[in-house]
């Protein structure tokens, strides 16, 4: 039972464009959300957040939307730099419970010279 | 050091073998989780620590797998008669006693490769 899915496992987009990562997720008692990045043979780093009071948070080139009413959230990355080039995970927690994170299983983003 | 310490980085082990995977912490943080990640998955949760108590160990796919923090901070991962799907990257992650603190910070992992 999968309770965060990302749907794309890749996404391919033209240097200097918007990458667009979705994201949905199936538990309503999650109140806290988080996109890691993931390069070959790290661990996953920690990008972005929100906190489910809010419907964005804008961090220089990243932005997360979050849509409660639909269970949706995105990161957007604009503009999309080759250094982008990762895995990134969307990942939720339910803070009333603990601190446990569950996580999709990631997209693969391809930045295009 | 400064981040998530993770050993062995690469572990081969026949089938049948114990495993012990440790994870070194950031110093000062009371959280500590174990995941795994399998080709192509995203990380699955395994099991949480506050401190040196086990929160959560609801992850744990059998019995076969064991993990303790005695002195609350550094932890292992033990798996007892390794199965060929046992075979796996295990990420450990530990967090700041601040509140929200769930900006957990990974290690490298270790990659098992039961044989």
């Amino acid at each position: 039972d999968q309770q965060v899915k990302q749907n794309s496992p890749s996404l391919s987009v033209q240097e200097g464009r918007i990458s667009i990562l979705n994201c949905d997720y199936t538990n309503s008692m999650f109140d806290y959300f988080l996109w890691y990045k993931k390069y070959p043979a790290e661990g996953p780093t920690f990008l972005i957040s929100i906190s489910s009071i809010k419907d964005k948070n804008e961090d220089g080139r990243f932005t997360v939307f979050l849509n409660k009413s639909a269970k949706h959230l995105s990161l957007h990355i604009v503009p999309s730099q080759p250094g982008d080039s990762a895995v990134y995970f969307c990942a939720a927690s339910d803070l009333n419970r603990d601190d446990k994170i569950i996580f999709g299983k990631g997209t693969r983003l391809h930045i295009l010279p | 050091g400064a981040g998530v310490s993770q050993s062995p980085r690469y572990k081969v082990a026949k089938r049948g073998q114990d495993v012990a995977l440790r994870c070194d912490p950031i110093s000062g943080h009371v959280s500590l989780f174990w995941y795994q990640q399998a080709l192509g998955q995203g990380p699955e949760f395994l099991t949480y620590f506050q401190n040196e108590a086990q929160l959560d160990k609801s992850g744990l796919p059998s019995d076969r797998f064991f993990a303790e923090r005695p002195e609350g901070s550094v932890s292992t991962l033990k798996i007892q008669r390794t199965q060929q799907e046992d075979s796996a990257v295990y990420l450990c992650a530990s967090s700041p006693p601040d509140s929200p603190n769930t900006e957990a910070f990974f290690g490298q992992g270790t990659r098992l490769t039961v044989v």
